[in-house]
């Protein structure tokens, strides 16, 4: 039973270009969430996205940044014209059901996104 | 901010001894988790704790619960080297009909062999 899969696991990109991380959920989990880490620091929410649907944004950035989960497929996490200030790792969580309602996050390795 | 702060930012102690480390949130829950995470990897889901719970033990982990003082502490005791990570208590945020979680900044814990 295969846990999260992140993939890349590092990026780099140089800047104005774009990122895409992607993110598997374990087998039969349809909440996702995705989170940035910046050295030393805990993780900051950024989206929380069940299949075809964004539930919560509130962590995203108004601009460049976009997450979307298929109905098929994993779910991505898309910065565009990317900036220094990006760079930091990303990491997805999935549960079966809400996170918070005594449920654990089961977290992939994360990708580190280095921009250039 | 939601978050919870963990208590002390690091922590270096020496193989056999216990370590403790606290967390401090600000809304009342419904649980608090802890999580670890090994320099490079994603978090490990440790030990949830309900809000009517004041105690709760797996392996040489024990956590407490103090919902009056809003804060949780997380104990290790005989410490190993394997258990060098940093240490995150997590929340639940409620808002606009949305749940997630929130975490501190963690505990970096150092255990020299």
């Amino acid at each position: 039973n295969a846990g999260v899969m992140q993939n890349p696991r590092h990026l780099v990109r140089r800047r104005g270009q774009e990122a895409r991380l992607r993110c598997s959920p374990m087998k039969g989990h349809s909440h996702v969430y995705w989170y940035r880490q910046l050295p030393e620091e805990g993780l900051k929410f950024m989206v929380y996205l069940q299949k075809e649907n964004i539930i919560d944004e509130s962590g995203m950035p108004k601009e460049r940044f976009s997450a979307e989960f298929p109905k098929e497929g994993p779910s991505i996490l898309r910065i565009q014209q990317v900036v220094r200030g990006d760079s930091a790792a990303y990491f997805c969580a999935s549960s079966p059901q809400m996170g918070g309602l005594g449920e654990k996050l089961f977290f992939g390795s994360g990708t580190q996104l280095s921009v250039l | 901010s939601q978050q919870g702060e963990e208590d002390p930012q690091a922590l270096s102690i020496q193989e056999g001894e216990n370590a403790t480390m606290n967390c401090s949130y600000k809304t009342s829950i419904n649980n608090l988790q802890w999580y670890r995470q090994n320099s490079g990897r994603g978090l490990v889901h440790l030990i949830l704790i309900r809000s009517n719970e004041r105690e709760k033990h797996s392996g040489r982990l024990r956590v407490t619960l103090d919902t009056s003082k809003k804060s949780s502490s997380l104990l290790i005791t005989a410490s190993r080297a394997a258990d060098t990570a940093s240490y995150f208590c997590a929340t639940v945020f409620h808002q606009g009909g949305s749940e997630k979680l929130v975490f501190g900044k963690g505990t970096k814990l150092t255990v020299n062999p």
